[in-house]
């Protein structure tokens, strides 16, 4: 059990669109959601935290109305890249927690993003 | 902010020989986790160690947690060519919001030749 979804796992777009990322907890009510970002040779960097109903809580240095998350249940989480540069290709990861283990996050398969 | 380090940053190395990641940072965890990534996906849990001077085995891997909870060791006997990947650790630690995150280390990528 405990299986996260990501779609689609590649896209490609032309600088200037956006692009919507769907996180999905297969199995499970995820409490929270987390979005990271990890560049090529680079480590995951925790971008957001969201939870059901709520807005999310976005880090230090990631622009809340470039990145817009929507968490409308607890099994979905979408993070939507508006008006794509090429600096924002990245590999974007979410991750899920349940309720009573909040210290197991369990990953999705990742999604590229490419910006021409 | 946490920050942890890892080293080495990469390891190459041939089928059978022994290695040691380091994982190492100046705050206090509330507990670690070992993940391994592979190309084009996401990562993998690999173990959690919670108490201080914790040791913990899985197969040809043995974890350990420092006496500080502040750094933490992975030491892979006689690797394989399947053990290559991105090996990160990360610590849990309770943010500003109240909720648990993980901050994870720089990362060390193994690559095992045959």
């Amino acid at each position: 059990g405990a299986v996260v979804s990501q779609h689609p796992s590649r896209v490609i777009c032309k600088s200037g669109t956006s692009v919507k990322i769907e996180c999905r907890s297969l199995d499970f009510q995820a409490t929270t959601m987390f979005w990271y970002r990890q560049f090529p040779k680079q480590s995951l960097m925790l971008m957001a935290t969201s939870n059901e109903g709520s807005k999310a809580t976005y880090e230090q240095g990631v622009e809340k109305d470039k990145f817009l998350i929507n968490h409308a249940s607890l099994t979905l989480s979408t993070l939507t890249v508006t008006s794509a540069h090429p600096e924002d290709s990245s590999f974007y990861i979410c991750s899920a927690t349940r309720t009573g283990v909040p210290d197991t996050q369990y990953f999705g398969p990742g999604t590229r993003l490419t910006v021409l | 902010t946490q920050l942890l380090e890892q080293s080495p940053q990469f390891l190459s190395i041939q089928e059978g020989e022994n290695l040691t990641v380091y994982c190492n940072s100046s705050s206090v965890f509330s507990s670690l986790q070992w993940y391994r990534q592979e190309p084009g996906e996401g990562p993998v849990l690999l173990v959690t160690v919670v108490t201080g001077g914790e040791v913990k085995k899985l197969k040809r891997l043995t974890f350990q947690f420092g006496d500080a909870r502040k750094d933490s060791s992975l030491h892979i006997t006689a690797a394989q060519p399947g053990d290559t990947g991105l090996y990160l650790c990360a610590g849990v630690h309770l943010r500003y919001t109240g909720r648990r995150a993980l901050t994870f280390g720089s990362g060390t990528r193994l690559q095992v030749q045959p």
